[in-house]
């Protein structure tokens, strides 16, 4: 059972546009959010987090939005740049500390 | 400053033999935690430790596989004896405690696993 799902494997965005990726989650009780991006052959990096008495969050180009009744976020990334393309996954932290994970999405940002 | 290490980057080893995979978590944090990354399962946790003691191992998946930390800078993951679907990258996170139960975690680089 995905309790976290990205149901986009993939996007290509060109350089300077928006990035939208997107997130559900089917467990209620998760009560913070955080993205992170990844590189190949390099561990996930921490991006961006976002707690459920908020519904945005904002870090330079990046802005998260949570929608806890629709149990969805999203990740703008504005304006998109090459060096953006990796790997980003959406993850849900569950009261007793765990991270459940996405599948992710990779992103490719052409120039 | 030194992020988590993690060794060694790349095994390969024939099925049936013992892997061990080791970690050093960032000074200072308290919190490691060991995942496994599939292309079926996508990225899942296997057991998490708290000030050296295995907090939740839940995730790890047969008695083949255990997991120790003798302390607060050093864990390691054993896979005896290691099979082809075990075949895996390896991630080694730590994070610090905080006003979450756990800050943003910091990953290693992973061990790329094939048993063969």
């Amino acid at each position: 059972d995905q309790q976290v799902k990205q149901n986009s494997p993939s996007l290509s965005v060109q350089e300077g546009r928006i990035s939208i990726l997107n997130c559900d989650y089917t467990n209620s009780m998760f009560d913070y959010f955080l993205w992170y991006k990844k590189y190949p052959a390099e561990g996930p990096t921490f991006l961006i987090s976002i707690s459920s008495i908020k519904d945005k969050n904002e870090d330079g180009r990046f802005t998260v939005f949570l929608n806890k009744s629709a149990k969805h976020l999203s990740l703008h990334i504005v304006p998109s740049q090459p060096g953006d393309s990796a790997v980003y996954f959406c993850a849900a932290e569950n009261q007793g500390g765990k991270l459940i994970f996405g599948q992710g999405t990779e992103l490719s940002v052409k120039p | 400053d030194a992020g988590v290490i993690q060794s060694p980057r790349h095994e390969v080893t024939e099925m049936g033999q013992e892997v061990t995979l080791r970690c050093k978590p960032i000074s200072g944090h308290d919190y490691l935690f060991w995942y496994r990354q599939t292309m079926m399962r996508g990225l899942e946790l296997l057991i998490y430790f708290n000030n050296n003691v295995p907090i939740d191992d839940s995730g790890m998946p047969e008695d083949r596989f255990s997991a120790k930390m003798p302390n607060a800078s050093f864990s390691t993951l054993k896979i005896q004896p290691s099979e082809p679907r075990d075949s895996a990258v390896y991630f080694c996170a730590s994070s610090s405690s905080g006003v979450r139960l756990t800050q943003p975690q910091h990953f290693g680089d992973g061990t790329r696993l094939s048993i063969l």
